[in-house]
């Protein structure tokens, strides 16, 4: 089965700084969905960026881009300009396309943003 | 609004009496899921549901049944809830309609039970 591992259980950063989570996960598949979702503390899961294996290119949304070494297995999420609403829990997470209901997480990186 | 609906948002009880966290979706998604949150675990998935009347086993199924007789509803059912499944419970659904792969979340559900 695949995993996923988040390294870095706790990160801070100043607010305006940059700062990556790191993630990487174990496949021995060729084709998959990655995911970065947050959760602030009102519990609510949301997607904050996706990346599909089969693409080269980084996806971004805004201040928020992905490293994606495919080669290497990771999948790295690069905050740009932080802000205090950036604090969260961030879960990387993988799908395979090959059973829709099969989704794998990382143990979670708690981000501090410090004003 | 497109949502994921969960109820309740909090649940205190105690050991052995039975109980329902109902999982509610707008989307016409066709596949749903159940998680358990903990501590340095991330999510584990419990049961997962393919389309109406398609239920299966995730990574920790012990001690939950579930039930899909409406595309728009999950229920998860603890039959006689234990202290180990104290946790922060999530229902998600999913479409591959359009080659969106994400799963949609909840709120979110938190359980003790004593």
């Amino acid at each position: 089965a695949q995993t996923v591992t988040q390294s870095q259980p706790e990160m801070s950063v100043q607010e305006a700084e940059t700062v990556t989570l790191s993630c990487t996960y174990d496949t021995s598949e060729s084709d998959y969905y990655l995911f970065w979702y947050k959760q602030p503390p009102s519990r609510q899961m949301i997607l904050v960026i996706r990346q599909e294996a089969y693409k080269q290119q980084n996806a971004t949304e805004n201040r928020f881009s992905v490293n994606f070494q495919k080669a290497a297995k990771s999948f790295s999420l690069k905050i740009s300009d932080s802000q205090l609403g950036d604090a969260a829990m961030y879960f990387c997470a993988y799908r395979t396309p090959y059973n829709n209901n099969d989704m794998r997480f990382g143990a979670g990186t708690r981000l501090t943003v410090k004003p | 609004e497109a949502q994921v609906t969960q109820n309740p948002r909090y649940l205190i009880t105690v050991t052995g009496k039975k109980l329902t966290v109902t999982c509610s979706q707008n989307m016409n998604h066709e596949y749903m899921s159940w998680y358990r949150q903990d501590p340095g675990l991330g999510l584990r998935q419990i049961y997962y549901s393919m389309n109406v009347e398609v239920t299966d086993k995730g990574d920790v199924p012990e001690g939950y049944k579930v039930s899909r007789k409406e595309k728009r509803n999950f229920p998860l059912i603890l039959e006689s809830p234990s202290p180990n499944q104290t946790s922060l419970y999530f229902c998600a659904s999913s479409s591959v309609a359009g080659g969106i792969y994400e799963q949609y979340f909840g709120p979110g559900t938190r359980l003790t039970v004593t």
